[in-house]
């Protein structure tokens, strides 16, 4: 089965600066990668996701890559606030069958210090 | 507005017991699914459901059960609850087809003592 990691498992960094997440993937046929973000006490809510027919997609301050060839993809945030503090997770899916169970990474505890 | 809701928030009980955690959603999903998330593991799934009576065990199954017999609900119970399963219970719903976007509850904590 799947199985996804995650890296690094905390990431501190200042107000300003950029913060880059990476995970891996291990079934070649996974083609759908989101990443959530889980605020304490909160539920994880959808940020941004890619699909495996494409490269890189942005969203304002955040942006998703994907390397299909090496199995990996990331997240990147420019510009930190103290308000994306929180802890990010990545998750994987294979969608071609028509099921969409997400495999999940351990997740990345995100610190931006004013 | 439509949203996903759970029952109870929080549940403390004890060894041996069973429980059942409900999980409610209005905006007539297809897919549902329980995770639990414990530190250092991040979120992983239990069981899973794509439509009334289908039901699927994920990757942390035993000691739990689910059945669907309507869209909106998916009841996790814990047949008999044990210290291991302390957690965090999250259910989550998608509208299935090229929807792939889990749209998660609010959680509920499960204490087991």
């Amino acid at each position: 089965g799947e199985n996804v990691e995650q890296h690094p498992s905390t990431l501190s960094v200042q107000e300003g600066d950029s913060a880059v997440i990476k995970c891996t993937y291990s079934d070649s046929a996974s083609n759908y990668f989101p990443w959530y973000k889980q605020e304490l006490g909160k539920r994880p809510q959808l940020i941004i996701d890619i699909r495996s027919n494409v490269g890189e997609k942005k969203d304002q301050r955040i942006a998703v890559t994907l390397n299909k060839t090496a199995k990996h993809f990331s997240l990147h945030i420019t510009e930190t606030q103290p308000e994306d503090s929180a802890v990010y997770f990545c998750a994987a899916s294979e969608t071609n069958t028509g099921f969409q169970k997400l495999v999940f990474g351990t997740g990345t505890r995100l610190l931006v210090s004013p | 507005d439509a949203e996903i809701t759970q029952s109870p928030r929080h549940k403390i009980t004890e060894t041996g017991r069973q429980v059942t955690l409900a999980c409610h959603q209005t905006w007539n999903h297809n897919n549902m699914f329980w995770y639990r998330q414990d530190l250092g593991h991040g979120l992983r799934l239990i069981h899973y459901s794509y439509g009334v009576q289908d039901t699927n065990k994920g990757e942390v199954s035993d000691g739990y059960s689910v059945s669907r017999s309507n869209t909106e609900d998916l009841p996790l119970t814990l047949e008999s609850a044990a210290s291991s399963q302390t957690s965090v219970y999250f259910c989550a719903s998608s509208g299935g087809g090229s929807s792939y976007e889990q749209y998660f509850g609010p959680g509920t904590r499960l204490t087991v003592t």
